[in-house]
Parts: structure tokens; sequence; C-alpha cells
């Protein structure tokens, strides 16, 4: 089945520690994004990258980082400098041309800082 | 200007009644319109989206509303069914052929709980 996988599911880390969230899809989708997910806040878009070797910063990209070596791979790191990081992290991808523009998500990383 | 702004943060209906929730938005150039639906601890799935050169959009029990001038839309769910209990996100983003259609603004999410 065609879809987006994102692990681990669920990840604590010690504060100052860098960690890294991965999103694969084989849905041949050409961008993919990253979101983090707050109560009450909605979905907010941290980066995104419409084609391999290429990414740009979303609104809240600051502490992290991205990269896009490959079509089906876009992992996400949250580094030391990301203030409050203990969040839900999505991961979804898109066709970049025509289509009906939907987003198709993975199920989500919980990060939890302690 | 960038801002969605969703109401109400949570909703309580009764099975077969109406769930209504609204929003609006500032940003002109904002030109697609998407309704998603998430289940706990699942990702947010499409459930219908509208562009401005329409004012409604019917799918089964799922309506968009939209008032270009008013830069409010709305999503009706009709007969509403414990099953539509979920969170409900709206968004916008400018349509540009296709590449920004994830670069979605969502709104704040509305918390629906239909009882049986």
């Amino acid at each position: 089945d065609g879809g987006i996988t994102q692990s681990p599911k669920y990840l604590f880390r010690k504060e100052g520690q860098n960690v890294t969230l991965s999103c694969e899809q084989n849905l041949n989708h050409d961008a993919m994004y990253w979101y983090r997910q707050d109560p009450g806040q909605g979905l907010r878009l941290i980066y995104y990258s419409q084609i391999v070797n290429d990414f740009q910063k979303g609104d809240i990209a600051e502490g992290y980082s991205v990269s896009r070596e490959k079509k089906e791979s876009f992992p996400l790191t949250v580094t030391s400098a990301q203030k409050n990081p203990t969040a839900f992290y999505l991961c979804a991808s898109s066709i970049t041309g025509g289509g009906t523009g939907e987003l198709f998500f993975g199920e989500g990383s919980r990060l939890t800082v302690l | 200007q960038q801002q969605v702004k969703q109401s109400p943060q949570s909703l309580i209906v009764q099975k077969g009644g109406i769930s209504i929730i609204n929003c609006a938005y500032e940003n002109t150039a904002f030109d697609y319109f998407p309704w998603y639906q998430q289940f706990p601890g699942k990702g947010p799935a499409l459930l219908i989206a509208i562009r401005p050169d329409v004012s409604e959009k019917k799918e089964g029990r799922f309506t968009i509303s939209f008032n270009k001038s008013a830069k409010q839309f709305s999503l009706h769910i009709m007969d509403s069914q414990p099953g539509d209990s979920a969170t409900y996100f709206c968004a916008a983003t400018p349509y540009a052929g296709g590449t920004s259609y994830g670069k979605l603004t969502f709104g704040q999410g509305t918390i629906l709980t239909v009882h049986p």
C-alpha cells in the first residue's frame, strides 16, 4: 500500500540533545512537508521541499533542520536550539503539478523532551 | 494577515444533528480552502475542499459554504454520527498551479464530539 511512514511514533529526549525524525513515502510525490501540531494552535509549517536537494523554510524553521537527498525521504532534525520541542510532528507529501492539491499525512511522531 | 481563525474550539452534537464549524481569513491571496479531519493518534486526512469560484460544495453529508466578500467559510456536517467525532481543521493557501498546495495555513482546530 502506498503511503507515508513516520518513525519513531514516540520519542523521548533529554534537553540539549538533537533528535532526528524519519519520514519515508512511496507515493512518488515530488513535494514533502513537515508540520508541527500543538494543542489549540493547529498545524504550523516547519520546512518543505518541492524537489530533491532543495528545501525551504516554513513559518517556524528556527531550531530545525532537514535534508532531501532522495525523493522518498525527508528527515527532520530537532536540534538543541529549538526552545520548546515537545510536540506532535507530522510529515506530509503531495504532487506539485495539477491534481487535487491533497496533502497526504503520516501518522506522526510525538516528541517529549524530559 | 496570514492567520486563519477557526471556531468553536470544541463542539458537542447529538447524533443526527448538524455540526457547524466556521473559519475566517484576512489574506485575499488565499485561493484554495480545504478541510482536514483528524482522528486521535492519526495524521489529518483531506475531507473536502473548495475554491472561491463557487459558493458551496457538497460531498455526501459534508458541505462547505464560502462567502468571499466576508472572507469566511464553514463546514456543515449533516446527520452527524458518532464516527464523525474527530478534530477538524480548516486551512487556506494561495493557488499557484499546484506548487503552493502544501504550504497551508491551518486554523486552530475544532474537537467535535457526537453523542449517540
